[in-house]
């Protein structure tokens, strides 16, 4: 059965500190990992990853994939109250279906 | 361009009734989702289609129905409504472009059984 694991679920952490959240996949069939900031609504995207070794980046945010390993990290720089959010990692497998399967999240939150 | 919506915003259903909750897109996307969240579960997908007229079941498929008429709408229907269904909704579609391959989701459904 496909699945995807984030760690850790939940996370606290003050201004300015850096934050490494983790997610690891046991898919068949791998075609691309996704990451996204979910705040009081939808999920909006961050990057989608396909290349082992490959950092994307956006300002204070970094992502990178391990297909060997079977993860991916997503780095936070620097912190800010407005980076508070539930972050979400998801797997498309196969090809050509579009479906996704997601991690549980995980939730951080950013204190003055 | 609206990009994907969803209505009703908010639903409060009773056991044993039915609704379709409604989703639209004007991107002219082949693939659309649903997806439900419950607290500490992240997404799970319920139902998917590859294009008009092809849907196929996601993780949790049971007590949910879906069609693909056309390629704009993508309707769900809770066949006889359970507190187990109590979540919030999410209707989602792709950009399957070369350099992009990202997911839109629209503003959710919260939607309540009681």
């Amino acid at each position: 059965e496909d699945k995807v694991v984030q760690s850790p679920l939940s996370l606290v952490v003050h201004e300015g500190d850096t934050v490494t959240l983790n997610c690891s996949y046991e898919v068949t069939n791998f075609r691309s990992l996704l990451w996204y900031k979910q705040e009081k609504k939808a999920p909006t995207f961050l990057f989608m990853l396909t290349s082992s070794g490959i950092e994307k980046k956006s300002g204070r945010l970094s992502s990178i994939l391990d297909k060997k390993e079977l993860f991916s990290i997503l780095n936070i720089t620097a912190t800010q109250t407005g980076d508070s959010a539930i972050y979400l990692c998801a797997v498309e497998t196969s090809g050509n279906t579009g479906k996704l399967i997601f991690g549980q999240g995980t939730t951080l939150q950013v204190k003055p | 361009n609206a990009g994907v919506t969803q209505t009703p915003k908010f639903q409060v259903l009773k056991t044993g009734q039915s609704m379709t909750l409604q989703c639209a897109q004007d991107m002219n996307h082949e693939y659309m989702s649903w997806y439900r969240q419950d607290p500490g579960m992240g997404l799970r997908l319920i139902h998917y289609s590859v294009g008009a007229g092809i849907t196929d079941q996601g993780e949790v498929p049971n007590g949910y129905n879906v069609s693909r008429s056309t390629t704009e709408d993508f309707p769900l229907r809770l066949l006889s409504a359970a507190p187990s269904q109590t979540s919030v909704y999410f209707c989602a579609s792709n950009d399957r472009g070369i350099t992009t391959d990202t997911q839109y989701f629209g503003p959710g459904t919260r939607l309540t059984v009681l």
